[in-house]
């Protein structure tokens, strides 16, 4: 089973600025890695697929990259409607798909 | 447009049953794959299973071999997770959502969840 790990666990970024979360594949998943927003009370949304390709509809600031085991969601000039909790997901080698914990996203 | 409705949810006992549905409007359901994943209260996502758009090919998580099952019926647009021997660890927000046209293992569009607390 591939392990994935999210860093940091929280992050604390200013309106405006840049947030860089972190996934970590504990075995190479070559780019077959997505990212998810999921807000409180409601389900994921998708938002990056193919570790850099963004889903129908997500605004260009969320921007994918990685491949092997390192990977990076970056979100530009953050947003308040940014805050939110984002899991990254293996569909390399499956079952089973694999998520990560978990970063959660504040605004200052 | 897309939507996805589950339901089903609530409290039951610990060795019980329970079957979750997952009801699509807008769309086809038997065009599609689907994934079930679940999410204990406060914790991150755990995917759960998936169906192939023909009910050829089923996935399960390790956790849930040999007690959960995915079934359909196409002419209700509507698909079940059957759920057996239930026990705390299955207590989750449960989300059903569709295979990606790009690939399907990726979870796509998720329907809100349905809360699974297994309780005595």
């Amino acid at each position: 089973e591939i392990v994935m790990t999210q860093s940091p666990a929280t992050l604390s970024v200013s309106p405006g600025e840049r947030a860089t979360l972190s996934c970590r594949a504990s075995n190479s998943v070559n780019s077959n890695l997505a990212w998810y927003q999921q807000k409180p009370g409601q389900a994921p949304r998708l938002l990056i697929y193919d570790a850099s390709t963004r889903a129908t509809g997500i605004p260009a600031r969320f921007s994918g990259s990685g491949s092997g085991t390192e990977f990076t969601l970056t979100i530009n000039s953050l947003q308040s409607e940014d805050s939110a909790v984002y899991y990254c997901l293996q569909y390399n080698n499956w079952p089973p798909l694999t998520f990560g914990g978990g970063t959660k996203v504040e605004i200052k | 447009q897309v939507h996805l409705e589950v339901s089903g949810g609530g409290v039951v006992q610990p060795g019980k049953s329970l079957r979750l549905s997952c009801v699509g409007s807008g769309f086809s359901l038997s065009d599609y794959g689907f994934h079930w994943v679940r999410q204990a209260p406060g914790k991150g996502l755990e995917w759960v299973a998936i169906t192939s758009f023909d009910g050829t090919n089923e996935y399960y998580a390790d956790s849930v071999e040999g007690r959960f099952t995915i079934s359909r019926d196409n002419s209700k647009n509507t698909l079940f997770l059957h759920m057996n021997s239930l026990s705390a660890d299955d207590t989750a927000v449960y989300y059903c959502a569709t295979e990606s046209s790009h690939q399907w293992a990726i979870p796509d569009y998720w329907g809100p969840g349905t809360l699974v607390t297994v309780s005595s």
